[in-house]
């Protein structure tokens, strides 16, 4: 059964670089959801889209943005970045007949 | 706000020990309970969930049971295997239907030994 895919797996930035994360969610599903997972911590929410376009948000830095395109595949993107955005980022999807499924996550790695 | 209270660990046991592992919620009205694992380097997997009170939900011989009363979904397993090995987190989600943020405790690493 297709799953949530998350692109790349890892990935390595300098300080104040830009990287950009993709999620691609199980097909109908209408909600996408971005977590963010510190070292040793809980998975944090950040943002979520519904149909495309953005229902809720979290504790997400103005550093952050998110969409969701027209073939209903999400992106994170991060600027500036900082050390402490350093962790395993997570897509997940539903629908209203399936509950959530996360995606393996994107570990990114600030030095 | 909903918020969720995990026993934390790190929990350590011989293989086939029993497993209890709290987990207590904060909440209004009676959300569904969810148990994620997180094995070594991977992603989030739904380990089982309780959509009710009373129901009990059961996979893999883990069982957790929605206690409205006590506001508990204390997770169970009556033998660990060494490939039980992960960090289990507790969650519920912030609203009904199928648009929810899921809050989340704070994990219980568990280590089982052969």
């Amino acid at each position: 059964a297709a799953g949530v895919i998350q692109s790349p797996r890892h990935l390595i930035k300098e300080k104040r670089e830009t990287a950009t994360l993709k999620c691609y969610p199980i097909p109908r599903h209408d909600t996408v959801y971005w977590y963010q997972q510190g070292p040793g911590q809980d998975p944090q929410f950040l943002i979520s889209f519904y149909e495309k376009m953005q229902s809720d948000k979290g504790s997400i830095p103005d550093r952050f943005s998110a969409q969701q395109f027209s073939d209903y595949h999400s992106e994170l993107n991060m600027s500036s970045l900082e050390l402490g955005d350093s962790a395993l980022y997570f897509c997940a999807s539903s629908s209203q007949t399936v509950g959530y499924t996360f995606g393996s996550g994107t570990r990114l790695t600030v030095v | 706000g909903d918020s969720v209270t995990q026993m934390e660990g790190p929990v350590t046991l011989s293989e086939e020990a029993f497993l209890t592992i709290n987990c207590t919620y904060t909440a209004t009205g009676y959300p569904s309970l969810f148990w994620y694992v997180q094995y070594p380097g991977e992603g989030l997997q739904l380990l089982l969930k309780a959509t009710k009170a009373d129901d009990k939900g059961s996979n893999k011989g883990f069982e957790a049971t929605y206690r409205k009363e006590t506001t508990s979904f204390h997770l169970e397993k009556g033998s660990v295997q060494v490939s039980d090995s992960a960090v289990y987190f507790c969650a519920l989600p912030n609203s009904g239907g199928s648009n929810y943020k899921l809050t989340f405790g704070k994990g219980t690493l568990l280590t089982v030994n052969p």
